[in-house]
């Protein structure tokens, strides 16, 4: 059964910093991996996507990395902004006994972009 | 193109009654998902139609059912209602196929008394 953890579960920096926001994963046979922002009481917003062949995705000040041998994928946001504030989801997709796919979700890293 | 949309926003309802949630995907897409979430659980996968038919559940129990019409709009039942169903519940639609973007609405809110 595909287990998802995110760490840290909350994260504060200054406006300007760099940071990467971690997501391991149990089982590595993914179809690929996904990467969410929601906001508060808002429904999730796709950020980038990684098949299970890619290394990683670049969407301007984003770039997603997916690891699969060692179950690890990264989000680096470059030049933090308040605006980045939200909390990120990562997502597996897996097969399920069914035959069809569904999303495997971490608990999220909430993070604050401070002024 | 229009997003998923997902209606109403919000609903109080009080325990014992039923609930049906509605989702509309993004035109072309066959694929509907619908995924619990709530502070403790984080996000949980109900079950997921593709052409009108259920190709997965999850662990939920039987008070919580779907169906999905020939436009691919979805909708979510639950009967039974308890405080523990107070979430948000979300519907993402797809092309339906391994590898394909997942998009979200912004899902209904509902809160039990």
């Amino acid at each position: 059964k595909q287990e998802v953890t995110q760490i840290p579960a909350a994260l504060s920096v200054p406006e300007g910093e760099n940071l990467v926001l971690n997501c391991s994963f149990t089982d590595s046979a993914i179809y690929n991996l996904q990467w969410f922002r929601q906001d508060p009481g808002k429904g999730l917003t796709s950020l980038l996507l990684i098949q299970s062949s890619q290394r990683e995705q670049t969407s301007g000040r984003l770039n997603a990395s997916l690891d699969k041998s060692s179950g690890r994928s990264t989000l680096y946001i470059a030049a933090s902004q308040p605006g980045d504030s939200a909390t990120y989801l990562c997502a597996t997709e897996v097969t399920t006994r069914g035959g069809s796919e569904k999303l495997v979700f971490g608990k999220g890293t909430k993070l604050t972009v401070n002024p | 193109k229009a997003g998923v949309t997902q209606t109403p926003r919000y609903l109080i309802k009080t325990r014992g009654q039923q609930v049906t949630l509605s989702c509309s995907p993004i035109s072309g897409h066959r694929s509907v998902s619908w995924y619990q979430q709530t502070p403790g659980q984080g996000l949980q996968f109900l079950f997921e139609y593709f052409s009108e038919t259920q190709r997965n559940k999850g662990n939920f129990p039987g008070r919580f059912s779907g169906r999905q019409f020939s436009n691919s709009r979805s909708e979510m039942n639950v009967s039974t209602l308890e405080l523990g169903d107070s979430a948000l519940y979300l519907c993402a639609s797809s092309f339906g196929t391994a590898s394909y973007e997942q998009y979200f609405g912004p899902g209904t809110r509902l809160t039990v008394t």
